[in-house]
């Protein structure tokens, strides 16, 4: 069965101080990973998309990278405004519909 | 921001009631999606679109149904709303690109 798992499931850090975050996932063949933020009371905000192993993105803070079995979500020197539940998603090859984690709620204390 | 909107933003209703939420996007994008996101279960497909008149169902389709008339709305509707179907509703538009732009959501509540 195609599934996602992310962890932690929370994550309280200081202002400035590194982490990562995981998305591990087995799939029947991967299509495309995503990453997701979002703020409470919104709709996921759309970060980056990750097709092949060793792919990198990179935004402002943010690094994602993808190997053959799970993605990480590299934060850093976080700052509050970085505080927000960041979600993985992946397609399987030959689908249409994407398949959520449950996400990581990340909190940033100042 | 991709052009979704999603309305009501906010329903209360009651046990028996139809319910019917829309989606309206200015994208002219092919595929559009209904999800429901609760505590604890994260985002799931109820439903989706490949085209005008063109719906399939997600992971968790029972008691809703859909309908897409034009490209720019997608309607999903509880026939006969529960208790269960409180929940925050979630509409979704991709291209040929394949990701994913969410709309603002609606939240439900059923009394």
């Amino acid at each position: 069965e195609d599934q996602v798992t992310q962890s932690p499931e929370a994550l309280r850090l200081q202002e400035g101080e590194s982490s990562s975050l995981n998305c591990s996932y087995t799939v029947s063949g991967l299509r495309g990973l995503f990453w997701y933020r979002q703020d409470p009371g919104k709709g996921p905000e759309f970060l980056f998309t990750l097709y092949s192993a060793g792919e990198e993105k990179e935004k402002e803070r943010l690094k994602a990278t993808l190997t053959k079995k799970e993605s990480f979500l590299h934060i850093t020197a976080p700052k509050p405004e970085d505080s927000a539940t960041y979600l993985c998603a992946v397609q399987v090859r030959g689908d249409d519909k994407i398949i959520f984690g449950k996400g990581t709620r990340l909190h940033i204390l100042p | 921001d991709a052009g979704i909107t999603q309305s009501p933003r906010h329903k209360v209703t009651e046990t028996g009631t139809p319910v019917t939420l829309r989606c309206h996007q200015t994208e002219n994008h092919r595929y559009m999606y209904w999800y429901r996101q609760d505590p604890g279960h994260g985002l799931r497909l109820i439903h989706y679109s490949y085209g005008v008149k063109d719906t399939d169902k997600g992971e968790v389709s029972d008691g809703y149904s859909v309908s897409r008339s034009k490209t720019e709305d997608f309607l999903l509707t509880l026939e006969s709303a529960t208790s269960s179907q409180t929940s925050v509703y979630f509409c979704a538009i991709s291209g040929e690109e394949e990701t994913q732009y969410f709309g603002p959501g609606t939240r439900l509540l059923v009394l």
